[in-house]
């Protein structure tokens, strides 16, 4: 089963940031917190990810509470390509650990 | 950088007919893993390989799901006899054992599976 909660569902307007929660309340200390995208009819793609520090990429922003145990995915200046599922998943560094999506959040970008 | 390769894209057959999957993994990239997506739900791991050695096959129903890496590039995945609910979209991703993209899973377009 999938560590993290989130929202089924979210709306955003065109040109904001887009803030997506998720709570990791049994997140280990040696997990990381992962995200990954799936636009409609693509595979999952690849954002960030995050041990204990906030990190910053140029697709988007991670930021993890102190306690590790919830985080929030930010999407600067949403666009309508941003449209997708967002999966949070959290899982150890490891070679061989596997990643375990749960059913996401789906996010819509509004016109 | 070429990505993931499948095929077919899409796939239609009547139950309990036979059907296969093809990967091409991005060049270099040791470890390939085949998904399965039920519409509404986040793939599920079906298998992982690294090279041609199975990592982790304990979600794969190995009484009708079958999956190959032969020379441990691309990869077969095949469904004997298909049911029903294994109408799906397949998935299959790749990631290298060390660098800067340790991190990412590279996923293709995945194969549309549907089965009547």
């Amino acid at each position: 089963d999938a560590k993290t909660t989130q929202p089924t569902s979210m709306d955003c307007a065109e040109g904001r940031a887009a803030n997506l929660p998720c709570n990791h309340s049994t997140i280990s200390g040696n997990e990381y917190v992962y995200w990954y995208r799936q636009i409609h009819s693509q595979g999952p793609q690849y954002i960030i990810h995050g041990l204990k520090n906030n990190e910053t990429n140029e697709m988007a922003s991670l930021i993890i509470t102190e306690d590790r145990k919830s985080s929030t995915l930010i999407l600067p200046h949403a666009t309508l390509r941003d449209t997708a599922v967002y999966y949070c998943i959290v899982r150890a560094r490891l070679l061989g650990d596997k990643i375990i999506f749960g059913k996401g959040t789906r996010l819509h970008i509004l016109p | 950088e070429a990505g993931v390769a499948q095929s077919p894209r899409y796939k239609i057959i009547e139950k309990r007919q036979s059907v296969a999957f093809w990967c091409n993994p991005i060049s270099g990239h040791a470890t390939l893993y085949w998904y399965q997506q039920i519409l509404g739900q986040g793939p599920k791991l079906l298998i992982q390989f690294q090279n041609n050695g199975v990592v982790d096959d304990s979600q794969l129903p190995k009484d009708r799901f079958s999956a190959e890496r032969l020379k441990g590039v691309d990869s077969t995945l095949k469904i004997q006899p298909a049911k029903l609910e294994d109408s799906a979209v397949y998935l299959c991703a790749s990631n290298p054992l060390s660098g800067r993209q340790l991190d990412e899973q590279f996923f293709g377009p995945g194969t549309r599976l549907t089965v009547l």
